[in-house]
């Protein structure tokens, strides 16, 4: 079974400062995709980013990008210069198991004016 | 991006009733789709895959004859929660997967709740 761990249960960032948002997986697989998802209070899922697993290079999504590391499973979430909407929960997706997805318990962001 | 629809978006049921929730991806064929359950201050719960064509897919622990799920068309796939009880009262989200770059695209939710 895959696991997925995300460490920070809250988190608060001064507007137009960054955060880093954590997440570590466990897989088999040695092709896979993973996302961050943000879920704000109208609590819409919203896509923010992916990475595929097997580009080493890191994706970037204007102000979002990711530190992937794949050897140590670790997926995090840089957010830069963040603003009032980037209030809202955040939700790291493992690589996919047999047609499945499961989500991390999520880390509730907070951006303070 | 694709949109997916959800439908109704609020429900209120009485308990014993039956309740219906649909959801359709306007803009692509999603031969996947999943059924999410989330709980106030929660992740989402990984209901059941819904396969178009062929039967879905539950998680241990979710009584398939309770949420009945219809995937009928590339479409469109179906939630009944069947014999609703107090308990049954929650935040169903469902999310169509694009097979070309496995993104889920998500509905934006039904808040059910059985009296």
């Amino acid at each position: 079974a895959q696991t997925v761990t995300q460490s920070q249960p809250e988190m608060s960032v001064q507007e137009a400062e960054t955060v880093t948002l954590s997440c570590t997986y466990d897989t088999s697989e040695n092709n896979y995709y993973l996302f961050w998802y943000k879920q704000p209070p109208s609590r819409q899922m919203i896509l923010v980013i992916r990475q595929e697993a097997y580009k080493q290079q890191n994706a970037t999504e204007n102000r979002f990008s990711v530190n992937f590391q794949k050897a140590a499973k670790s997926f995090s979430l840089k957010i830069s210069d963040s603003q009032l909407g980037d209030t809202a929960m955040y939700f790291c997706a493992p690589p996919e198991t047999g047609n499945q997805f499961y989500f991390g318990t999520g880390t509730s962001l907070t951006v303070i004016p | 991006g694709a949109v997916v629809s959800q439908h109704p978006s609020r429900v209120i049921c009485k308990s014993g009733t039956s309740v219906k929730i649909e959801c359709r991806s306007l803009d692509f064929q999603a031969t996947t789709m999943f059924w999410y359950r989330q709980f106030p201050k929660k992740s989402l719960m990984l209901m059941a895959t819904s396969n178009e064509g062929s039967k879905a897919t539950y998680e241990q622990g979710v009584e398939k004859d309770k949420f009945l799920i219809n995937h009928a068309s590339l479409t469109l796939s179906t939630l009944t929660v069947t014999s609703a009880h107090p308990e049954d009262s929650s935040f169903y989200i469902c999310s169509a997967r694009n097979i070309f770059s496995y993104e889920q695209y998500f509905g934006p939710g039904t808040r059910l709740t059985v009296t």
